[in-house]
């Protein structure tokens, strides 16, 4: 079973319009919590990151993601998004005895002018 | 990121055929990683190495082998390569919170 659930695969939005992206895990315990972007061509890039203390971590480009415990979620938001976000977003998580970062399926988010 | 580098960038290739692909990083880190990306799937790991004597198989290792030449080098090999490994392939080093990606390599194998 996937243990990183991305629940939208394909999102378009159009320009200034919100963004959320939905990341559920299933490990249970310590976890380290991660957002990556590839945009068309690259490699993969840290967005942002959780590792404990206010759960509302901001990242770089506006971006912003709120870890629940309770929902063992870690859902990425942006209150305007931008062309220049078109991209694929992957969610990822660490476990506390783990040796690798477990990836989601990724969105494909497509900015529309 | 500059400090990771592949080669080659792009490869077609023919079943059957053996391929490498490298990975260097300028670093320092010991670990160092193989994943595998398609589309609708994320990434997911073939490989990783805690140094150069330490290398363990991650989730989707069958089909292929790696080798730590050194600290700063980490091959991926694909034996007998098939079509169903057609893919984007990515290095990364560094310890998993921190971790660095290579510019990836697309493989293609006819």
């Amino acid at each position: 079973a996937q243990s990183v659930s991305q629940h939208n695969h394909h999102v378009i939005l159009s320009e200034a319009a919100s963004l959320e992206l939905g990341c559920n895990y299933s490990y249970g315990g310590t976890v380290n919590l991660f957002w990556y972007v590839q945009y068309p061509g690259q490699h993969l890039q840290l967005l942002l990151k959780y590792f404990s203390g206010d759960p509302l971590v901001k990242g770089i480009k506006g971006f912003e993601a709120e870890f629940i415990k309770s929902k063992f979620s870690f859902n990425l938001r942006k209150p305007s998004v931008q062309w220049s976000d078109t991209a694929e977003y992957f969610c990822a998580v660490l476990r506390n005895s783990g040796y690798a970062l477990n990836f989601g399926k990724g969105t494909s988010l497509l900015v529309t002018p | 990121d500059a400090d990771v580098t592949q080669t080659p960038r792009n490869r077609i290739t023919k079943t059957g055929k053996r391929i490498m692909l490298e990975c260097s990083q300028t670093k320092g880190h010991d670990r160092m990683y193989w994943y595998r990306q398609d589309p609708g799937l994320g990434l997911r790991l073939i490989y990783y190495s805690f140094d150069v004597k330490d290398i363990n198989k991650g989730e989707i290792s069958d089909g292929y082998s790696v080798s730590r030449q050194a600290q700063a080098k980490f091959s991926l090999s694909l034996e007998s390569a098939i079509p169903n490994q057609t893919a984007l392939y990515f290095c990364a080093t560094g310890a998993p919170r921190a971790q660095f990606f290579g510019p990836g390599t697309r493989l293609t194998v006819l």
